[in-house]
């Protein structure tokens, strides 16, 4: 069963600062794996989706990257802002029914 | 921009009541799922359809929900009783259908069982 862990749970950073949200899981046969936003009571925003193919992916300030063999992708975001406060979640997609197994997500504040 | 509707956005039943919600999804999008979300953790797949068969409902707990895709567009999924531990956001998604795409999330229905 595909288990997905991030680390960590929450972060609080300044404005400005670059930061690195992980994620790790236990199956390697993904398909690909998909980092998502998610704000206070609302629903979820895709922010970049990496095939098993690909190491990274990148729009704007935000890159990942994808070590399939080792089961760890990570979100790096430059130059943080207010606005990036919210949660994180990234999930994998394995199996024949294009199933998306979720980690819990961080919570990340970046604070002026 | 195509978005995945959902309503409500909000309903407070009483358990043991029925309660449905409804979704949408982005026009074109042959792949449909429900997604449940408890409070500080990762969503859950309840059901899964491709056009208007069931995929994967094997999380779905068939006693108490159902979740129906007629015409292969809207969903409709339905909570009859409500019970306490059922509070939680209700997320809806579809996606083209293959591995390849990316699921597009509704706002979803945060239900709160009293």
């Amino acid at each position: 069963k595909q288990e997905v862990t991030q680390i960590p749970a929450a972060l609080s950073v300044p404005e400005g600062e670059n930061l690195v949200l992980n994620c790790s899981f236990t199956d390697s046969a993904i398909y690909n794996l998909q980092w998502f936003r998610q704000d206070p009571g609302k629903g979820l925003t895709s922010l970049l989706l990496i095939q098993s193919s690909q190491r990274e992916q990148t729009s704007g300030r935000l890159n990942a990257s994808l070590d399939k063999s080792s089961g760890r992708s990570t979100l790096y975001i430059a130059a943080s802002q207010p606005g990036d406060s919210a949660t994180y979640l990234c999930a994998v997609r394995t199996g024949g029914g294009n199933k998306l197994t979720f980690g819990t997500g961080t919570q990340l504040k970046v604070e002026l | 921009e195509a978005e995945v509707a959902q309503s409500p956005r909000y309903k407070i039943t009483e358990k043991s009541q029925a309660v449905a919600f409804w979704c949408d999804p982005i026009s074109g999008h042959a792949t449909l799922y429900w997604y449940r979300q408890i409070l500080g953790q990762g969503p859950e797949l309840l059901v899964q359809f491709q056009d208007e068969s069931v995929v994967d409902d094997s999380q779905l707990p068939k006693d108490r929900f159902s979740a129906e895709r007629l015409k292969g567009v809207d969903s409709t999924l339905k909570i009859q009783p409500a019970e306490l531990g059922d509070s939680a956001m209700y997320l809806c998604a579809s996606s083209p259908s293959g591995q390849a795409y990316e699921q597009y999330f509704g706002p979803g229905t945060r239900l709160t069982v009293t």
